[in-house]
């Protein structure tokens, strides 16, 4: 089936620690992006991809890397610089022609817990 | 910047009881609109859009008009299931035919629960 998988769903890091969380889409989109979500403040746009090769900050890009070397793939990595990294990462992509009607759809999300 | 204002939850009601969910907007231009519904250790996934004003989204019973004289986009169904209780997102994106490039801004989120 066509969709977007987020892995691992739950991950566990030390401080100190970076840690990269895959996203990958079968739906030949070609714009991708990552959400953080904590309770009470709705969803925050870290980064998002366009095209294959660049991509761009998002609202609290501070503290977080991505790239984008295939249409399919769009990692995040957590990196010890996020001061608060403990949260819900969603990651969501969309076809060009529905891009500019910010139609996303979304993965089922991994949940970073930061001890 | 651009803004979403969403009513405070958590909303608990009862199976066949009236839902609304309030959301206003602060943007410039003629944004378009969105609710997202994100159902228990899920992502989210869209539930209705509009995107000019006095359009009115529906989909599964939920509908929601888009008033710019008021910058509201109130969610509402006449009559819920148990199945409705979910987180409930009110997000405004660029213009149709724009060219932000999907960038959503979102609301904080009402949970729902809907008790038999």
């Amino acid at each position: 089936d066509g969709g977007i998988t987020q892995s691992p769903k739950y991950l566990f890091r030390k401080e100190g620690q970076n840690v990269t969380l895959s996203c990958e889409q079968n739906l030949n989109h070609d714009a991708m992006y990552w959400y953080r979500q904590d309770p009470g403040q709705g969803l925050r746009l870290i980064y998002y991809s366009q095209i294959v090769n660049d991509f761009q900050k998002g609202d609290i890009a501070e503290g977080y890397s991505v790239s984008r070397e295939k249409k399919e793939s769009f990692p995040l990595t957590v990196t010890s610089a996020q001061k608060n990294p403990t949260a819900f990462y969603l990651c969501a992509s969309t076809p060009r022609e529905r891009e500019s009607a910010g139609e996303l759809f979304f993965g089922e999300g991994s949940r970073l817990t930061v001890l | 910047g651009d803004s979403v204002t969403q009513m405070e939850g958590p909303v608990t009601l009862s199976e066949e009881a009236f839902l609304t969910i309030n959301c206003t907007y602060t943007a410039t231009g003629y944004p378009s609109l969105f609710w997202y519904v994100q159902y228990p250790g899920e992502g989210l996934q869209l539930l209705l859009k509009a995107t000019k004003a006095d359009d009115k989204g529906s989909n599964k019973g939920f509908e929601a008009t888009y008033r710019k004289e008021t910058t509201s986009f109130h969610l509402e169904k006449g009559s819920v299931q148990v199945s409705d209780s979910a987180v409930y997102f009110c997000a405004l994106g660029p213009r149709a035919g724009g060219t932000s490039y999907g960038k959503l801004t979102f609301g904080q989120g009402t949970i729902l629960t809907v008790h038999p």
